[in-house]
């Protein structure tokens, strides 16, 4: 089935490590974007990317960091510097961008100890 | 800045028509109004979008006003598992990705 698979669906980390996120999609899809969800809050954009070897920031993209060597995949790695890493991560993508419908992960609940 | 304003939170009780209303005043006239939904911890599933006419679906419909500052909702008959935090979003231009989602509704719908 196509999809959006995000994985692992439940990390814990040490403060001070540095921790990769995967997003994996065979939707074909040109666009990718990361999200952060804080508890009832909405979602905020971390990264998105256009094309392969394309990507920008978005309003929250501080202490994060992104790659986008295949059109597949788009991996989010939460660095050290990130003060509050703790939160939902969700991954989505489209085929046309922010005018087209968003297709979402299952998300990855990063936890720090 | 949010583009979009939802009320916090609303109920509903099951088996009758559940309506969400969301208010977009500084749309623009290429802009497109989405409605998203969130079930607990799961991503956002899309739901319905459109730009100036009425649009219906098999999982809701949407009603825009004429002069497209607003817009509303309807799940034309609300059952459990329709409870979940609802999102209304206007899509920036072709050229602009940022798409943010704000906290949405969370709709309660109660037996």
């Amino acid at each position: 089935d196509g999809g959006i698979t995000q994985s692992p669906k439940y990390l814990f980390r040490k403060e001070g490590q540095n921790v990769t996120l995967s997003c994996e999609q065979n939707l074909n899809h040109d666009a990718m974007y990361w999200y952060r969800q804080d508890p009832g809050q909405g979602l905020r954009l971390i990264y998105y990317s256009q094309i392969v070897n394309d990507f920008q920031k978005g309003d929250i993209a501080e202490g994060y960091s992104v790659s986008r060597e295949k059109k597949e995949s788009f991996p989010l790695t939460v660095t050290s510097a990130q003060k509050n890493p703790t939160a939902f991560y969700l991954c989505a993508s489209s085929i046309q961008g922010p005018t087209g419908e968003l297709f979402f992960g299952e998300g990855s609940r990063l936890t720090v100890l | 800045d949010a583009k979009t304003t939802q009320p916090t939170s609303m109920d509903c009780a099951e088996g009758r028509a559940a309506n969400l209303p969301c208010n977009h005043s500084t749309i623009s006239g290429n802009e497109y109004v989405y409605w998203y939904r969130q079930i607990h911890s799961q991503g956002p599933q899309y739901i319905i979008h459109g730009l100036k006419n009425n649009e219906t679906n098999e999982m809701a419909s949407l009603i825009i006003t004429e002069d497209r500052k607003s817009s509303t909702l309807i799940l034309p008959h609300a059952t459990l598992r329709d409870t979940a935090v609802y999102y209304c979003i206007v899509s920036p231009s072709s050229n602009d990705y940022k798409l943010s989602f704000g906290a949405g509704t969370t709709v309660t719908v109660r037996a």
